[in-house]
């Protein structure tokens, strides 16, 4: 089942905060995120394990809830080289991927 | 490392023909992953292998899609016979120990 993402796209000025949701309908083993900028490949930012989350960067972190089956990738004072498109990815625990339809992120001098 | 390496990046072919697409995963990395993604449809997970093995190919559109992994270190999908439909990026992603999928660059396919 694909996750659902929300919201579907945000507009930001430089060093304004931004929070992108992911839920499941599905039990989740991990939650991945990915930013994907125009013509090229998405790139990994974090990956949070049930039971625990980590945090890939200074000011993009993320949350997992596994009890309501959702995570929110949060960016923090966001600056020009954050614009793209971000995607959630899970694995629930029959190791089955499904990505979200995306986020589109416009950060705004 | 080189990271994952897809080849021809570009493909355009005109309805009928097979069309294969390559892929290299990063040295040591046990899993490899194929998707495709449209404007449509989004990123969507046609097949993946575990240790070469096909361990889910639900996302494989029809019969026409075929993948196949001899190797740890090569992995083709096939198209055969392509339609316009089937126009769209494919991506070939490995994973290791971490489960972190790098992506390669891509192939942009073109059905005429």
């Amino acid at each position: 089942q694909q996750p659902v993402q929300s919201p579907q796209a945000v507009i930001l000025r430089e060093g304004e905060d931004a929070v992108i949701n992911c839920s499941s309908s599905k039990a989740l083993y991990s939650v991945h995120w990915y930013r994907q900028k125009h013509g090229e490949a998405p790139v990994f930012l974090m990956i949070l394990l049930k039971g625990g989350e980590q945090k890939g960067h200074e000011k993009i972190s993320a949350s997992f809830n596994e009890k309501k089956q959702q995570s929110s990738l949060y960016l923090t004072a966001s600056q020009l080289s954050y614009s793209g498109t971000y995607f959630c990815g899970t694995e629930d625990s029959f190791n089955k991927f499904y990505f979200g339809s995306g986020t589109k992120l416009n950060v705004k001098p | 490392d080189a990271g994952v390496i897809q080849s021809p990046r570009h493909e355009v072919t005109e309805m009928g023909q097979e069309v294969t697409l390559r892929c290299k995963p990063i040295s040591g990395h046990n899993s490899l992953f194929w998707y495709r993604q449209t404007m449509m449809r989004g990123l969507e997970l046609l097949i993946y292998f575990n240790n070469n093995v096909p361990i889910d190919d639900s996302g494989m559109p029809e019969d026409r899609f075929s993948a196949k992994m001899p190797n740890a270190s090569f992995s083709t999908l096939k198209i055969q016979p392509s339609e316009p439909r089937d126009s769209a990026v494919y991506f070939c992603a490995s994973s290791g120990l971490t489960d972190t999928q790098y992506f390669g660059p891509g192939t942009r396919l073109t059905v005429l």
